[in-house]
């Protein structure tokens, strides 16, 4: 089975500060695909940033970067110089190449503090 | 680009009625729509997913008849919601697949459904 596994359900830090946000994931699949999805309080969720594991290189997104390691199946996005308005529920999401279902991580709520 | 909008937004309605929500794609075309429940403080639940021009396919615990997917042009799925009840109440996010290729799901802004 297919899991995506975030272990901080709430993380607070000043605003400014760089934090990291973990997920880990399991599966047998050789190719697929990874997101960090924000959802704030008007609940729209956005898509942050996207990696295709087949690529080694680390997906960036301006301030938002992530630390792709397949072997060890974990995917933690950095979020630097943070802002009042990264404040949201953020979403660790799993595609395989074998079916269109995403598969969602528990979420982990963030607080970026004035 | 990859923009998807939803509507209502909000929606109140008395048990017993039917509640259409409808989900386009404003700037590409998706051949692939997906429906999702999202409970208080839980990441989305897949409900169905909706291709254009074939039936939709359920989740298992989804009542095929209680939520009627219709996806019938590559911008339009629309979900119903019949006889709802007090327990329907919640909150509905469609989502598009922009590119088959990318694997991305773009999402509406949802649709919070109030059922008295």
């Amino acid at each position: 089975a297919q899991t995506v596994t975030q272990s901080q359900p709430e993380m607070s830090v000043q605003e400014a500060e760089t934090v990291t946000l973990s997920c880990t994931y399991d599966t047998s699949e050789s190719n697929y695909y990874l997101f960090w999805y924000k959802q704030p309080p008007s609940r729209q969720m956005i898509l942050v940033i996207r990696q295709e594991a087949y690529k080694q290189q680390n997906a960036t997104e301006n301030r938002f970067s992530v630390n792709f390691q397949k072997a060890a199946k974990s995917f933690s996005l950095k979020i630097s110089d943070s802002q009042l308005g990264d404040t949201a529920m953020y979403f660790c999401a799993f595609i395989g190449d074998s079916n269109y279902q995403l598969i969602w991580g528990a979420g982990t709520k963030l607080i970026i503090k004035p | 680009g990859a923009v998807v909008s939803q509507h209502p937004s909000w929606v109140i309605c008395k048990s017993g009625t039917s509640v259409k929500i409808e989900c386009r794609s404003l700037d590409f075309q998706a051949t692939t729509m997906f429906w999702y429940r999202q409970f208080p403080k839980q990441s989305l639940m897949l409900m169905a997913t909706s291709n254009e021009g074939s039936k939709a396919t359920y989740e298992q615990g989804v009542e095929k008849d209680k939520f009627l997917i219709n996806h019938a042009s590559l911008t339009l799925s629309t979900l119903t919601v019949t006889s709802a009840h007090p327990e329907d109440s919640s909150f509905y996010i469609c989502s598009a697949d922009a590119s088959r290729i990318q694997e991305t799901q773009y999402f509406g802004p949802g649709t919070r459904l109030l059922v008295l």
